[in-house]
């Protein structure tokens, strides 16, 4: 069974950082592209970032571009997203996603983490 | 980036009775490689996403068959035959085609 397990969120102040994780199981992890998506109290969903299977490729948003760096260790099933230079409007609701083997995006979310930017 | 607009964004349904939702891009969704990015996704209330359908008409393992998908290009459909009461939710259009990937607004689906 898949599994995508995030945890990090938490409660900052403005300019200061925090590291996500994501701990996959149940898949082989090193063949998947990952993201991370997220979605803002009562709003939509946005997507932040991706990676490629061996991390030598990353996508960003330009909301957060220059600020968040998408990395991966397929030697831990684990991918994380560090977060600099936090910002209020970077509170939200953190879910990692799996792409499909087809190409297709967010066939797999996990449950999410809450992280909050305030002072 | 692209913009996909959704319609209705509020959606009150009678349990059994059709539903139906747009999805039209600012911009054709086909890929170089020919297939459309093209996905729909269910939020249930305090849960998180999840994917129904794939590359515009791809139903997802253990979707239910009164959900479908449709569309081409620039314009999507997602239709639900027969409302139940546990397709209460949020759903979304979403687009891998180009980067940034983007979210429709979400249309909020409700039992009248």
């Amino acid at each position: 069974e898949v599994q995508l397990v995030e945890s990090g969120g938490g409660v900052v102040q403005p300019g200061e950082s925090l590291t996500l994780s994501c701990a996959a199981s149940g898949f082989t992890f090193t063949t998947y592209w990952m993201g991370w998506v997220r979605q803002a109290p009562e709003k939509g969903l946005e997507w932040v970032a991706n990676i490629n299977h061996d991390g030598s490729e990353q996508y960003y948003v330009d909301s957060v571009r220059g600020r968040f760096t998408i990395s991966r260790d397929n030697t831990r099933s684990s991918l994380y997203l560090q977060m600099n230079s936090l910002r209020a409007e970077d509170t939200a609701l953190y879910y990692c996603a799996r792409r499909d083997a087809s190409g297709a995006d967010a066939g797999y979310w996990g449950q999410g983490t809450l992280v909050t930017v305030s002072s | 980036d692209v913009v996909l607009t959704q319609s209705p964004l509020s959606l009150p349904v009678t349990v059994g009775q059709p539903a139906s939702i747009s999805c039209r891009s600012s911009q054709s969704l086909v890929f170089s490689d020919g297939n459309t990015y093209l996905n729909w996704f269910q939020q249930r209330p305090g849960q998180s996403p999840r994917r129904l359908i794939y590359k515009v008409s791809n139903r997802d393992s253990g979707v239910p068959d009164r959900f479908s998908g449709s569309g081409s290009a620039t314009d999507f459909t997602l239709k639900i035959s027969r409302v139940e009461a546990e397709d209460v939710g949020v759903y979304y259009c979403m687009q891998g085609t180009h980067w940034p990937k983007t979210f429709g607004q979400g249309t909020k689906v409700e039992i009248k």
